[in-house]
């Protein structure tokens, strides 16, 4: 039933790992999202992928690379993880411009 | 370049009493849309409204209202007879009609809401 799933929920990882969250939406929809909020609840979008193609790349360390395999999946990887990079990074979809975004349950990333 | 300010970083009030909350907006497009989203203290993050820039009418869903006022570049939220369970983030965003855009968020008001 969940419409844009991210998994883990939670990731605690020492400084230095090499992590992944992954993100599935089951909504049809064509363009997926990777936002970061930080601890003072900014949101900030970081990747965006429209079927496939990465049409949206904020200005964000290499470290991060996002991967999509198909429109229904977009996943995050993140190389060499630092202190900075904690944070809430939530996956998001939607159907078309200007349309809502559903967003997923937020992945808690601490790295210690 | 597009950008959404919520000035009310925090906002307390008591069960049962009415709150606003402000949004301005900045964008030299003529053509966009207006979102509010609510980040309740679990943590997700929940669609309220939609508004497109070329529909001014204010909109009431319960005791949710939403004035948009191009004239001001504003969209505020106004909660009647606010609740506990209304204690949450509220953000306000903003998107262009134009491909290869994505939600730009304001900073978002924290409202606390006592019984």
């Amino acid at each position: 039933d969940t419409a844009v799933s991210q998994t883990p929920k939670y990731l605690v990882t020492q400084m230095g790992n090499d992590k992944s969250i992954k993100c599935e939406q089951n909504l049809g929809h064509d363009t997926m999202y990777w936002y970061k909020q930080d601890s003072k609840k900014f949101l900030k979008i970081m990747f965006s992928y429209n079927n496939k193609e990465l049409i949206i790349n904020e200005t964000v360390p290499n470290r991060f690379s996002p991967k999509s395999p198909d429109k229904a999946h977009l996943n995050l990887h993140i190389n060499s993880l630092e202190l900075g990079d904690s944070a809430v990074y939530f996956c998001a979809s939607s159907q078309e411009q200007g349309a809502g975004y559903t967003f997923g349950s937020g992945t808690r990333l601490t790295v210690v | 370049a597009q950008k959404v300010t919520q000035a009310q970083t925090e906002i307390s009030v008591v069960e049962k009493e009415d709150v606003t909350l402000d949004c301005v907006y900045e964008t030299r497009d003529t053509t966009y849309y207006l979102f509010w989203y609510k980040q309740p203290p679990s943590g997700e993050l929940v669609f309220l409204i939609r508004r497109n820039s070329f529909d001014e009418q204010n909109e009431i869903s319960g005791r949710y209202s939403w004035n948009f006022q191009k004239s001001t570049s504003s969209f505020n939220f106004t909660i009647t007879a606010s609740q506990v369970v209304d204690s949450a983030v509220y953000f306000c965003a903003l998107i262009l009609n134009q491909a290869g855009t994505a939600l730009i968020f304001g900073k978002g008001t924290t409202l606390s809401v006592s019984s």
